[in-house]
């Protein structure tokens, strides 16, 4: 079955500490995957995603991932956090139906991060 | 540039009404999909479309739950005799077309609906 794993439901750092929220996935075929964040009472809002090519990917705000396809992760990074950061990000997987017609994302549970001033 | 918009943004139906719930995507869009959002939970699929066609039905939960996009841009998603364990916040994502570069699905606010 494909699943995506985030095996931490809060993350806490200091402002200006380096931050690493991690995911960890299982699907068939070679992944596509991404990091969202939701804001309290806002919709989710698209980071970055990893299809293919360079295993460092950069997005919005700083943040980037690195894909890691021996360990099937997908951890999100930021050099240095800020207290703006403080909100619940969800890593998620394109899955790959038998079909093909299937382009549903499969979602972790999410993680809380708390940036501390 | 306007985004993915839903409505109402919140919906209080009493166990056994009706509702139903509207998402505009982006223009141009292809692709709709429909989740539900539990509360402390990730999004779970609930429907998929291309145009008008609904190509991925899985999700439904049951036989009460039903969507179209008659016309390949909004769409709507209908409740039929509420249940309490269907509220939850409803989103709706679109994304360009298919192919590698535009499967990027961007989301609407929600839809908070509350079953009393």
């Amino acid at each position: 079955a494909q699943s995506v794993a985030q095996p931490e439901d809060q993350v806490n750092v200091a402002e200006g500490n380096p931050l690493t929220v991690k995911c960890t996935y299982s699907v068939s075929g070679n992944p596509y995957l991404f990091w969202y964040v939701q804001y309290p009472n806002r919709g989710l809002q698209f980071l970055l995603k990893y299809i293919t090519g360079d295993n460092l990917v950069k997005g919005s705000y700083g943040f980037e991932a690195e894909f890691n396809k021996s360990q099937t992760s997908f951890h999100l990074k930021k050099p240095s956090a800020l207290v703006s950061d403080s909100a619940l990000y969800f890593c998620a997987v394109r899955a790959f139906g038998r079909a093909g017609n299937n382009r549903k994302l499969i979602w972790g549970l999410g993680t809380s991060l708390a940036v501390n001033p | 540039g306007a985004g993915v918009s839903q409505s109402p943004r919140y919906k209080v139906a009493k166990r056994g009404q009706d509702v139903a719930l509207r998402c505009d995507p982006i223009s141009g869009h292809v692709s709709l999909f429909w989740y539900q959002q539990a509360l402390g939970q990730g999004p779970e699929f609930l429907t998929y479309f291309q145009n008008e066609a609904q190509l991925d039905k899985s999700g439904l939960p049951s036989d009460r739950f039903f969507a179209e996009r008659p016309e390949g841009s909004v769409s709507t998603l209908k409740i039929q005799r509420t249940q309490q364990e269907d509220s939850a916040v409803y989103l709706c994502a679109s994304s360009l077309r298919q192919g590698s570069n535009q499967e990027t699905q961007y989301f609407g606010p929600g839809t908070r609906l509350l079953v009393l």
